[in-house]
């Protein structure tokens, strides 16, 4: 089955505990990206990449690292996490990079920092 | 700058009727892509619909269909015979070369409530 898989679901942390979270997809896809989803702010970028070694910032990547070294995955990663990085996070993965393309989502981490 | 823009926060609609989303969207790229994504309680965002701004044709996908009105610059849903599976949140989005991260542009979304 064609699908994006994150791990973990749920995690409730506390700050300055470094923290990963893992995005795989299994499409081929060039082009990945992570969001996050906030009440009153919508989804917003943290980070893409448009193929293994090519990653970029997005619209909101402060406190956040990413790394692109395989195809399939592009993991999340909270150096020193903080209470304002309490979000749903979503890893998205999209066919070709320059393309229009859907992006398909994964099912996303509720995570909470206290 | 590229903008969606959705107007109704909340809407009901009754099991097995025909219920239209509206979206507007702003951009100056002659090339973009249109898409509906439904999230429900769970969290999860669940593709639905693509359009792109070169198709001639309204795309469909099962019950669902893009009202795609390009001079207007609405992407409105059509979701025919309603279920009660599909009461969530609906996000039109965007996405067009101008950016070059080609990050998905989301728009507020509207809560449909569908009623027994």
């Amino acid at each position: 089955e064609a699908q994006v898989t994150q791990n973990p679901r749920y995690l409730i942390t506390v700050t300055g505990k470094k923290l990963t979270v893992t995005c795989s997809q299994n499409m081929n896809h060039e082009y990945m990206s992570w969001y996050r989803q906030d009440p009153g702010l919508g989804l917003r970028q943290i980070y893409y990449s448009m193929n293994v070694e090519v990653t970029d910032k997005g619209d909101v990547p402060e406190g956040y690292k990413v790394s692109r070294k395989e195809k399939r995955n592009f993991p999340l990663i909270l150096e020193s996490p903080s209470p304002n990085q309490t979000s749903l996070y979503f890893c998205a993965s999209s066919l070709i990079a320059g393309g229009l393309y859907e992006q398909y989502f994964g099912p996303g981490t509720r995570l909470t920092v206290t | 700058a590229q903008k969606i823009t959705q107007t109704q926060p909340g809407m009901f609609v009754q099991e097995k009727e025909a219920v239209t989303l509206d979206c507007t969207y702003d951009t100056s790229d002659p090339s973009y892509g249109l898409f509906w994504y439904k999230q429900p309680s769970s969290g999860e965002m669940i593709f639905l619909i693509y359009q792109g701004s070169y198709d001639q044709q309204n795309a469909t996908e099962g019950r669902y269909s893009l009202n795609f009105q390009k001079a207007r610059k609405s992407a409105n849903l059509v979701i025919s015979a309603s279920q009660l599976g599909d009461s969530a949140m609906y996000f039109c989005a965007m996405r067009d070369r101008m950016d070059s991260s080609y990050k998905l542009i989301f728009g507020s979304g509207t809560r449909l409530l569908v009623r027994p």
